[in-house]
């Protein structure tokens, strides 16, 4: 199946600081990522999608200054977390759909902790 | 609104059988997904189902039946390693997934 890899696994960062989390398809070109962020013992929540070359979509509810996503090849799109704040901390996760919509591959996921 | 219902935690046993049902509510319908995902872990697709019926891949069978809004998974010869959430997902018309919060299946020997 698509490989979809996501750095960093881990981030343990102090408040107000920025965070980088990398998503990248490792054997195929993905036009369209998602981002998701989800809590504890909760579903996944869509962020927003990013589409190559042009500006993401947000959902609603989701502070696209603060969550900037940067989807600048078919290959890699970034999500960077400004002025992190402890609320923020959360399992943010990338996918890509390859042939049927819907059959998302996901990256490992990056856990945010802010102190 | 949209919206999928499935059971927040079942439990069962090694080598049996366990059908995980999902109730869902969506503006349009173009498909009804199942995801397993371990705890810690990003989840991975396990099946799609479109059209009315049962699809078997293997252990796991998913089941949809579209006038009822209703589907199902069927994991059978349950294993240790099937201890997970499984996140029943329903694609909209925009093509947009609605996820349920995930059943916590848990497993005893």
């Amino acid at each position: 199946g698509a490989v979809v890899s996501q750095h960093p696994s881990w981030v343990i960062c102090k408040s107000g600081t920025s965070v980088k989390i990398e998503c990248r398809s490792l054997d195929f070109q993905a036009t369209t990522m998602f981002w998701y962020r989800q809590f504890p013992k909760q579903s996944l929540m869509l962020m927003a999608t990013s589409n190559e070359g042009s500006k993401a979509t947000y959902e609603q509810g989701v502070e696209k200054d603060k969550f900037l996503i940067n989807h600048a090849s078919l290959t890699l799109s970034t999500l960077t977390v400004t002025s992190a704040h402890p609320e923020d901390s959360s399992f943010y996760i990338c996918s890509a759909s390859v042939g049927e919509p819907g059959e998302l591959f996901f990256g490992e996921g990056s856990r945010l902790t802010v102190l | 609104g949209q919206n999928i219902d499935q059971p927040t935690e079942m439990t069962a046993t090694e080598g049996a059988i366990v059908q995980i049902n999902c109730t869902y509510q969506t503006s349009g319908f173009n498909g009804l997904f199942w995801y397993q995902q371990h705890a810690g872990e990003a989840p991975t697709f396990l099946s799609y189902n479109v059209l009315d019926g049962l699809e078997e891949k293997g252990r796991f069978s998913s089941f949809l039946s579209r006038s009822k809004g209703y589907s199902y998974l069927l994991l059978k010869e349950l294993q240790m390693k099937d201890s997970a959430s499984y996140l029943c997902a329903g694609m909209d018309s925009n093509y947009q997934l609605i996820w349920g919060a995930g059943t916590k299946l848990i497993i005893k020997p």
